[in-house]
């Protein structure tokens, strides 16, 4: 079974601070995706990386940033967290760059910026 | 560009009665189309997809959806829902010539009673 990992289930931060979301998938896939999820409005796609060192933006890049440098690990960054980031965010993979191809997902990180 | 409306948010039902979660989508272009879960507490998981071939696509556990070009719709049934299958369903689908992505609609909470 493909296994998706995230570094945490929960975090409580502080406006301003530096926050890393770490994800590691260990099926070799090469697709790896952010999303946030937030009640009423589903996953939106934050970035998106098909290969080691390469990211495309998704719906909502703004605040974050992202760094995928070995094909298993993709993390997260919000440079300077605000209130407004409090949300679940979602590690996710997929086998190939396909729009049929499933992903598979993490559990999620629930993030309080306090 | 691509959309999904999920027209209700929560689903409340009893034990051993039908369901139907309904899911519409709009695209200019031909796609395909997924059912996720997400159990209490979890990531998202793969319920069942159509690619192509039969309209009428089923899961292992009892869930079934029909994809309807004409309306463009894929409605998710199960004749007799467990307590088990409480749980939000997401409907998402993504364009055949669309590239990685996937486009989620909000969720629908299902709340099975006994």
């Amino acid at each position: 079974d493909v296994k998706v990992t995230q570094s945490s289930r929960y975090l409580v931060k502080r406006t301003g601070e530096k926050v890393f979301l770490e994800c590691v998938q260990d099926m070799d896939h090469e697709n790896m995706f952010w999303y946030r999820q937030d009640p009423g409005l589903g996953l939106r796609l934050i970035y998106f990386s098909y290969d080691v060192k390469m990211k495309e933006k998704g719906d909502i890049p703004e605040g974050y940033s992202v760094s995928r440098e070995k094909k298993e690990r993709f993390s997260l960054i919000l440079e300077s967290a605000s209130t407004n980031q409090t949300s679940m965010y979602l590690c996710a993979s997929s086998l190939s760059q396909g729009p049929h191809e499933t992903q598979y997902f993490g559990p999620g990180t629930r993030l309080l910026v306090l | 560009a691509q959309s999904v409306t999920q027209l209700d948010s929560q689903v409340p039902v009893f034990e051993e009665a039908p369901v139907e979660l309904r899911c519409n989508y709009s695209s200019s272009v031909s796609v395909y189309l997924f059912w996720y879960v997400q159990y209490p507490n979890q990531g998202l998981q793969l319920l069942l997809k159509y690619l192509s071939g039969s309209t009428l696509v089923e899961s292992i556990n009892g869930f079934e959806a029909e994809f309807n070009k004409s309306q463009t719709s894929f409605h998710l049934r199960k004749p007799s829902v467990h307590i088990s299958d409480t749980a939000e369903y997401f409907c998402a689908v993504s364009e055949m010539t669309g590239g990685f992505k996937t486009i989620f609609g909000a969720g629908t909470r299902l709340f099975v009673k006994a």
